[in-house]
């Protein structure tokens, strides 16, 4: 699997959109961008994911650039517990595979 | 849909003593399960890939004999620390594959 880069942590207002950026300048043809979020002394939770084109649910929204080698995950009203570690993972399709977590990055949301 | 179950949801133990702990998938049948182990302040290393029916394969430096591992049904896979020691004490979560990865909320083991 390719390797991601994420910043170790971020601050985000309540109420405003949390940015988080990740690098993946090695990522190959076939594998998808993948985001988890993990909440203290939970399991992750599946936030999204994408190929190439941009791709928005209830939880996020996620943009690729058109190179495929960075993306960016945006909570568009970022609550108090959206606080977690957010992971950017990226992956081959998904039959069969693990998933390699890095150390992502740990969000917090200030009131 | 999609969830998965872990039990019991944090354990204590002695040293020297082995310890079960169970993954289930409640709404759908995984052939394939996950296990994971992530230490305080540390992200999530995987151990093992769990599959029905068939053997497990591990990660390196996960010991097999003291890790083991069984998935003897499509909503079950169980992984049991044998002569646990402190060193084993850890957050081990495990994850089903219905398509993507869906995860347990985790199982806490101290061993004192």
């Amino acid at each position: 699997d390719a390797k991601t880069t994420q910043p170790p942590s971020m601050d985000c207002a309540e109420g405003r959109a949390a940015n988080l950026p990740c690098n993946h300048s090695t990522i190959s043809g076939n594998e998808y961008v993948y985001w988890y979020r993990q909440i203290h002394s939970q399991g992750p939770q599946y936030i999204i994911h994408g190929l190439k084109n941009n791709e928005t649910n209830e939880m996020a929204s996620l943009i690729i650039t058109e190179d495929r080698k960075s993306s960016t995950l945006i909570l568009p009203h970022a609550t108090l517990r959206d606080t977690a570690v957010y992971y950017c993972i990226v992956r081959e399709t998904y039959n069969n595979n693990d998933m390699r977590f890095g150390a992502g990055t740990r969000l917090t949301v200030k009131p | 849909g999609a969830v998965v179950s872990q039990h019991p949801s944090w354990v204590i133990c002695k040293s020297g003593t082995s310890v079960k702990i169970e993954c289930r998938s409640l709404d759908f049948q995984a052939t394939t399960m996950f296990w994971y182990r992530q230490f305080p302040k540390q992200s999530l290393m995987l151990m093992a890939t769990s599959n029905e029916g068939s053997k497990a394969t591990y990660e390196q430096g996960v010991e097999k004999d003291k890790f083991l591992i069984n998935h003897a049904s499509l909503t079950l896979s169980t992984l049991t620390v044998t002569s646990a020691h402190p060193e084993d004490s850890s957050f081990y979560i495990c994850s089903a594959l219905w398509g993507e990865q869906y995860f347990g909320p985790g199982t806490r083991l101290t061993v004192t």
